[in-house]
């Protein structure tokens, strides 16, 4: 299996343009997570879905946050629009529900 | 504040060391897991232990709960450089969501 594959891997951009981070869970699992991490803030918890629907969106900072999962095999989590706060590494996880979670590569953003 | 905090928050110890990392948290959880965080890479899932487990072993690795301290402890015996990272725990508060704690970073030296 491939693990979970997140893309891009780097991501630049200007402030005030949407940015879009995709995920592909490994096949089987039914939950999938996004989270941000920073050195600040650590690792936190910005949403996660089971079976497709999503469960608790509690962390997701602000409506500029939006994450969808159209079906198993992909997610996206979408800033629009992005600020320098948003800067972190992102990293998307995908677990059958209460076992141990398998993290992709992460998406290194920086908003300029 | 954080379910999950670690102490220390930095380890440096020379190789053949044994490392020991320890973790609290506040809420009841149904297991608690460590991961391994290598640096600008994600995290490696080490070992789950339940919530009715005391003692876990996985090679090097020994993890041990108490749930009547809400804590746990990570020991990772005869260390080597490749050991070198940070290591979290996550508490399972229920429906598999975690909550990671801040981490150790651990220096192996050779």
């Amino acid at each position: 299996d491939a693990g979970v594959i997140q893309s891009p891997r780097h991501e630049v951009t200007e402030m005030g343009q949407e940015v879009t981070l995709r995920c592909k869970p490994i096949s089987g699992h039914n939950s999938l997570f996004w989270y941000r991490q920073t050195m600040m803030r650590g690792l936190e918890l910005l949403i996660y879905f089971n079976n497709n629907v999503p469960i608790d969106d509690s962390g997701m900072p602000e409506d500029r946050f939006s994450a969808k999962m159209p079906n198993a095999s992909f997610s996206t989590l979408k800033i629009q629009p992005s600020e320098p706060r948003d800067s972190a590494v992102y990293f998307c996880a995908s677990s059958l529900t209460g076992r141990e979670q398998y993290f992709g590569p992460g998406t290194r953003l920086t908003v300029t | 504040s954080q379910q999950g905090e670690e102490d220390p928050q930095a380890l440096s110890i020379q190789e053949g060391e044994n490392a020991t990392m320890n973790c609290s948290y506040k809420t009841s959880i149904n297991n608690l897991q460590w991961y391994r965080q290598n640096s600008g890479r994600g995290l490696v899932h080490l070992i789950l232990i339940r919530s009715n487990e005391r003692e876990k072993h996985s090679g090097r690795l020994r993890v041990t709960l108490d749930t009547s301290k809400k804590s746990s402890s990570l020991l990772i015996t005869a260390s080597r450089a490749a050991d070198t990272a940070s290591y979290f725990c996550a508490t399972d508060i229920g429906g598999g969501k975690l909550i990671f704690g801040q981490g150790t970073e651990l220096s192996v030296k050779p």
